[in-house]
């Protein structure tokens, strides 16, 4: 993995069901790993950051897990609601501890 | 809850002129960024900015763009002569910590500046 890629592109889940979707970073020089939500017409809001291989975070009913070696985290959604829809972005340092790289972000629909 | 400010929400301007895009970040922060967003592509870093000096910047920044922060509480990137390839949304960010030291370096957002170049 050269860059960073989200999977899937776009999901689309009914309510209360649990999704997760995963973000894929070059394993090498690991700094960080971000998780934002990005709703429609507004601003990018933070979710987790986190730096350690093994670290579970969690707010509320989403959770993250992130494993360094292998160059990969998840994100978990459990009993979605319609105002989860948003698109999930993960993004890491590359190249530099503030160069952040994007994923192209998953986008999820959930529908009532 | 402090949240980041960008003004305006949206500058139409034309090929060749200079654009002024303006950022309040949240009062304690002391690491400030500025990222864009072409329509249909990834957001992209510009620019981080710490103690009144870039400390990391992309290929995408070249001598047309600049960042100051001409007081105590804006943050502002010049963009000096734009082209249409400019047009993109343009996010301020700001945080506590500096991004991968392991600290709450967690990024705030603004809700960008959305910038046309005819």
């Amino acid at each position: 993995i050269l860059n960073v890629e989200q999977s899937p592109q776009s999901l689309h889940v009914q309510e209360g069901d649990s999704t997760n979707f995963t973000c894929s970073f070059p394993s090498s020089n690991f700094y960080a790993l971000h998780w934002y939500r990005w709703e429609t017409a507004k601003s990018p809001e933070a979710l987790f950051v986190m730096t350690l291989n093994g670290d579970e975070k969690k707010k509320g009913r989403i959770s993250a897990t992130l494993n360094t070696k292998e160059g990969y985290s998840y994100l978990y959604i459990k009993g979605s609601q319609p105002e989860d829809s948003a698109t999930y972005l993960c993004a890491s340092p590359r190249g530099g501890y503030q160069k952040v790289t994007f994923g192209t972000g998953t986008k999820l629909q959930v529908i009532p | 809850e402090p949240e980041v400010t960008q003004t305006p929400s949206h500058q139409v301007t034309q090929m060749g002129q200079e654009v002024i895009l303006r950022c309040v970040p949240i009062s304690n922060h002391l690491y400030f960024y500025w990222y864009r967003q072409i329509l249909g592509q990834k957001v992209e870093f510009l620019v981080s900015f710490y103690n009144n000096e870039i400390s990391e910047k992309s290929e995408i920044f070249d001598d047309q763009f600049s960042v100051e922060r001409p007081d105590g509480s804006n943050f502002t990137l010049k963009i000096r002569s734009t082209k249409l390839e400019d047009s993109a949304m343009y996010f301020c960010a700001s945080s506590e910590y500096p991004t991968g030291t392991g600290l709450t370096d967690t990024q705030y957002f603004g809700p960008g500046t959305r910038l046309t170049v005819l």
